[in-house]
């Protein structure tokens, strides 16, 4: 079993429309979770960080957390063209290491 | 605040030679960490060092190794190239490595091998 596990996509989202991408992972002592935006050929940047259950929003994107479900995501308002990329979502466990999903290829149909 | 940079960015090697990449992180950080990024695996965590030691390491064969110097520039070697070891490698630097602290990736080294 993967330890962060992603939808793979892709996922097609109308112009102005919610985004929701969704991530899992195994290891219940996980205790940081990070969404990354990555464009094609591009290295992976911050969207979004998050520690604690509940939610934390950051302009258009919000990210969720329910360490009970083992759950992520990250829902993005008012989709952009620009928000066209690959979503990374990384979790730091005991052993301190970041480990990603493989990603959602998410794209923003105008 | 100038960015993480590696170097080189493009490299083509053939199988068996080896190969060094380089990573110079954000000033101030002392973390670095190295990344192997593939089509069908994604991104994978290969090892990473703090104050010159190897705090962390990931499930990759001895083939590859790294080291940090004491301005907390890094270095990562691939010995004996496989053709499997096609890929882009990042290396990315936080301050002090901790859990909750932003890693920041540099552009990346796609190494070819043929």
């Amino acid at each position: 079993q993967k330890e962060v596990e992603q939808n793979s996509g892709p996922l097609s989202v109308p112009e102005g429309a919610i985004a929701s991408l969704n991530c899992t992972y195994s290891d219940r002592g996980s205790q940081s979770f990070f969404w990354y935006r990555q464009y094609s050929g591009k290295s992976p940047e911050l969207i979004m960080s998050i520690y604690s259950n509940g939610d934390k929003e950051d302009g258009r994107f919000t990210a969720q957390l329910n360490k009970a479900s083992q759950y992520v995501s990250l829902l993005i308002r008012d989709s952009q063209p620009s928000d066209s990329a690959t979503y990374l979502c990384a979790v730091t466990g005991g052993n301190e290491k970041l480990t990603f999903g493989t990603g959602t290829r998410l794209t923003i149909i105008p | 605040k100038a960015g993480v940079t590696q170097t080189p960015r493009y490299l083509i090697k053939t199988r068996g030679q080896q190969v060094t990449l380089s990573c110079s992180p954000i000033s101030g950080h002392r973390s670095v960490s190295w990344y192997q990024q593939t089509p069908g695996q994604g991104l994978q965590f290969l090892f990473e060092y703090f104050s010159e030691t190897q705090r962390n390491k990931g499930n990759f064969p001895g083939r590859f190794s790294g080291r940090q110097f004491s301005n907390s520039r890094s270095e990562m070697n691939v010995s004996t190239l496989e053709l499997g070891d096609s890929a882009l490698y990042l290396c990315a630097s936080s301050w002090g490595g901790g859990q909750q602290e932003t890693q920041y990736f540099g552009p990346g080294t796609r190494l070819l091998v043929l």
